[in-house]
């Protein structure tokens, strides 16, 4: 089935060390998404990739940053990661054509816990 | 700007009652709605959408209408069930925006059997 992949589901790291988490994608989705989940919150977006165009949120900490290899992978890069940063993170795509409302698609997260 | 309203939870029901979650929003522009839902330590997925007014999207009995006149996508199934207990987020696209959703603040449904 065409989906979106998260690995981890779980990921446990260390206050102030670097963590990648990694989203893939079989749909062959031209946009692809990050957001942070805190408990109880709608998903919060960080930032999006159109095709290789990087499009960051305004208030997004430089802490985070991402990488879009090619159309199927996305990574998302905490450099130091804060207390803070603990929360679910969610990828998703979707096919932008211009003018019409696709819906996104999820992943179902990787769960940051930061010791 | 624009923006989605729900309404504040947990909703709390039981096995076969009716459920009914508001949603309204305010948009320029002719937006798209969605209503998602996020099972406990799972992403979320797309239970239904309408594209413009007076669609009506369904999936899974589940129901809700694109009422322009009053800008609201309220949420509604005749019976739920047990496994219907989950977080419910509405949300919308307006056009030229790479398809950018913006959320509601969710709703917990808890059903209790």
């Amino acid at each position: 089935d065409a989906m979106v992949i998260q690995n981890p589901r779980y990921q446990v790291t260390q206050f102030g060390k670097p963590v990648t988490l990694s989203c893939s994608q079989t749909l062959n989705h031209n946009v692809m998404y990050w957001y942070q989940q805190k408990s109880s919150q709608a998903p919060k977006l960080l930032f999006h990739y159109y095709d290789k165009d990087f499009n960051n949120e305004a208030d997004t900490p430089d802490n985070f940053q991402s990488r879009r290899p090619n159309t199927s992978f996305c990574f998302l890069d905490i450099r130091s990661p804060g207390l803070g940063d603990a929360a679910m993170y969610l990828c998703a795509t979707s096919n932008f054509r211009g003018n019409s409302n696709q819906p996104q698609h999820f992943g179902d997260g990787t769960r940051l816990s930061i010791l | 700007g624009n923006s989605v309203t729900q309404m504040e939870g947990p909703v709390t029901l039981s096995e076969e009652a009716f459920l009914t979650i508001n949603c309204t929003y305010t948009a320029t522009g002719y937006p798209s709605l969605f209503w998602y839902v996020q099972y406990p330590g799972e992403g979320l997925q797309l239970l239904l959408k309408a594209t413009k007014a007076d669609d009506k999207g369904s999936n899974k009995g589940f129901e809700a209408t694109y009422r322009k006149e009053t800008t609201s996508f309220h949420l509604e199934k005749g019976s739920v069930q047990v496994s219907d207990s989950a977080v419910y987020f509405c949300a919308l696209i307006y056009g030229g925006a790479t398809n950018k959703l913006i959320f509601g603040t969710g709703t917990l449904l808890a059903v209790q059997p």
